[in-house]
């Protein structure tokens, strides 16, 4: 059960697009498309952005895309606002009704 | 409006026990899957454990098999999680969570701090 990889830090100016990349394995991302996006804030709980690899929750903005390649799943913020800055964390499921998360990554709004 | 409440957390000393309470509303907490997952001091999400709508199955993270115990009440609509034989490493912020379909994680309560010192 190692989590999965996520860069530790990601930046990019206002109006930019950036992407967060979640490597996994052919026992997690690769298999299934289980794939969800979570933002989280400082100091307050997780939420869910993205899930099955590139769906969106009611609410959330277009300017957040999810997609898969292989046992890569990645995250793309498009018009970067300085309201995005915040800590990123993809999830996978891993069979055996088990969940894996990624390291977590940082992006910084400049 | 979904709202997950945790309470139950606190210091303990290495191999104490703790049990911690997530009380659910506003939504059909008897026909969901929840999980717990964990987040230690300036460090990532780690996913602990998954019961299912009726409590009939859990499945656990290796780092808490055997040690944690995952329970559902659907009359109280409430959660709870228990924690023995604690060690310093579980020191963390504990979420209780809503499991929406192909798991991802739809709900998420404030968190509850654990902290495991001697």
């Amino acid at each position: 059960q190692s989590a999965l990889t996520q860069p530790a830090s990601v930046s990019g100016s206002p109006g930019q697009s950036v992407a967060i990349s979640c490597t996994g394995s052919s026992t997690d991302v690769g298999t299934y498309n289980f794939v969800s996006w979570y933002q989280q804030c400082p100091g307050q709980a997780p939420k869910l952005i993205i899930h099955d690899v590139s769906e969106r929750p009611s609410g959330v903005s277009d300017r957040f895309s999810g997609s898969k390649s292989g046992n890569t799943a990645s995250l793309t913020i498009s018009g970067l606002q300085v309201e995005d800055e915040a800590d990123y964390y993809c999830s996978s499921y891993a069979g055996s009704s088990t969940l894996i998360f990624g390291g977590g990554t940082k992006l910084t709004v400049l | 409006e979904v709202q997950l409440v945790e309470s139950g957390g606190g210091s303990i000393q290495p191999g104490g026990s703790l049990r911690l309470s997530c009380a659910a509303s506003g939504f059909p907490f008897s026909g969901y899957w929840m999980h717990w997952v964990r987040q230690g001091p300036g460090k990532g999400l780690m996913w602990v454990s998954v019961i299912n709508h009726d409590g009939s199955h859990t499945s656990y993270a290796d780092s808490v098999k055997g040690r944690f115990t995952f329970s559902k009440d659907n009359a109280r609509n409430m959660m709870y999680l228990q924690m023995n034989s604690l060690r310093v490493e579980d020191t963390a912020v504990y979420y209780c969570a809503r499991a929406g379909s192909d798991w991802k994680i739809d709900a998420w309560g404030q968190g509850i701090l654990v902290t495991v010192s001697s």
